[in-house]
């Protein structure tokens, strides 16, 4: 079965540091992009980052540039995200979203991890 | 970064009705706009990629059109299930964009 399972998430005060993590299976991890997706509770889908399959090339929104830094093994089937100097405006459910083949869809997401930045 | 604006943002239809969504981009995407459903508590699906073409296990019933900056996601007839949320993202330019969403509700 395919899957991606998101862990990491958690309470930060504003200007912490957090790292998620997103564990793939079900399919060869090293042959396709992938990306961060978040969701402010109850508001729309804000991508935040994306990353080749090999990790060359990576891809930031402009909220997050300078800040956030995708990266991935792997050997580990894993994807990361190093969220740095968080804000309250990145508290949100975080998904890790694989592309298709075609680099034309998200055609696997995962559950989700919850950061909340909060004093 | 290219502005994606969802119409309307609800929708209000009944089972067995048609529903047409709409995507307008700030500038052209070519045909590089995707679709998705998203139901509560649960992540988002991929309906439809490259504008038209539906994802795998998508039932006919949903159907893509549009290129350039005006997009439309057609649901031919409403099953109880089809209500939720939709959303449409551009995948032209860096950074990704999605649209505000639409939500089809049973009216």
């Amino acid at each position: 079965e395919v899957q991606l399972v998101e862990s990491g998430g958690g309470l930060v005060q504003p200007g912490g540091s957090l790292r998620l993590s997103c564990a793939a299976s079900g399919f060869t991890f090293s042959s396709y992009a992938m990306s961060w997706v978040r969701q402010t509770p109850g508001k729309g889908l804000d991508w935040v980052s994306a990353i080749s399959d090999s990790g060359h090339s990576t891809h930031y929104g402009d909220s997050v540039k300078g800040r956030f830094t995708i990266s991935r093994d792997n050997s580990k089937n894993t994807l990361y995200l190093q969220m740095n100097s968080l804000r309250a405006e990145d508290t949100a459910l975080y998904y890790c979203a694989k592309e298709q083949d075609s680099y034309d869809g998200f055609d696997v997401w995962g559950q989700g991890t919850m950061v909340t930045v909060s004093s | 970064e290219i502005l994606l604006t969802q119409s309307p943002a609800t929708l209000s239809l009944s089972p067995g009705e048609r529903a047409t969504l709409s995507c307008r981009a700030s500038q052209s995407v070519s045909s590089y706009l995707a679709w998705y459903q998203q139901k509560p508590g649960q992540a988002p699906r991929l309906l439809i990629y490259a504008a038209s073409n539906r994802a795998t296990g998508i039932p006919a019933r949903f159907s893509g059109s549009g290129s350039g900056t005006d997009f439309t996601l057609t649901i031919s007839s409403l099953e109880p299930e089809d209500f939720a949320l939709y959303y449409c993202q551009q995948r032209s330019n860096w950074p990704l964009t999605f649209g505000g969403g639409t939500k089809v509700e049973i009216k």
